[in-house]
């Protein structure tokens, strides 16, 4: 099973600030990684797919990056609206398919 | 616009059978792979397993001994089973879509999750 281990947990920082954000494979996923947004209450939302393709629909202020076992999520210029959980997937060694166990940005 | 609508019951005794259904509105389930993901409260998420609408289905080795998913296409329809549930089967169980992007299938369509607790 592949393990993706995220960083920081916790993310603390304001509204017009630059979030950076880690996901970590125990092994190689290729470029095969995915990135989910959450907020409270509500269902996970994918934002980008292959490491850097961003779904139609998602502000181009997100970005993907990375390969093999080190990603990196990037929100520029931070908008209220982007606190939430991100969490990272793959789905390259599967079953099963796994998730980062997410990290918190937080105002 | 393609929605997702989990229901069953929002309570489950120790050892018993936790079943769940997934309504497919606003297009056909035909031609997709469909999938369950759990979220035990304040963790993360867990992938249970997926079926494609010709009835072929996949688990999580974790949970492979006690867990069925089956499809009904003249529903629009597929379902979950989870026996002998514990307390650490209490979470929010989300069904979704997979949708090929490019070389990989990923989760694209949500929904709105239920929560299943898991009391006596």
């Amino acid at each position: 099973e592949i393990v993706l281990t995220q960083s920081p947990a916790t993310l603390s920082l304001s509204p017009g600030e630059r979030a950076t954000l880690s996901c970590r494979a125990s092994q190689s996923v290729g470029s095969y990684l995915a990135w989910y947004q959450q907020k409270p209450g509500q269902a996970p939302r994918l934002l980008i797919y292959d490491a850097s393709n961003r779904l139609t629909g998602v502000p181009a202020r997100f970005s993907g990056s990375g390969s093999g076992t080190d990603f990196t999520l990037t929100i520029s210029n931070l908008e209220p609206e982007d606190f939430a959980v991100y969490y990272c997937q793959q789905r390259t060694d599967w079953p099963p398919i796994t998730f980062g166990q997410g990290t918190r940005l937080e105002i | 616009q393609v929605q997702l609508r989990e229901s069953g019951p929002g309570l489950q005794k120790p050892s018993e059978t936790l079943s769940l259904t997934c309504t497919v509105s606003g297009g056909s389930i035909s031609n997709y792979y469909w999938t369950w993901i759990r979220q035990s409260p304040g963790k993360g998420l867990e992938w249970i397993g997926n079926i494609y609408y010709t009835g072929s289905a996949d688990y999580n080795p974790s949970l492979k001994s006690r867990v069925s998913i089956s499809v009904d296409t003249s529903k629009n329809q597929f379902s979950l089973k989870l026996t002998s549930v514990t307390a650490a089967d209490t979470a929010v169980y989300y069904c979704a879509r997979e949708s090929w992007f490019l070389r990989f299938r990923y989760f694209d369509y949500w929904g709105q999750g239920t929560l299943v607790t898991v009391s006596s």
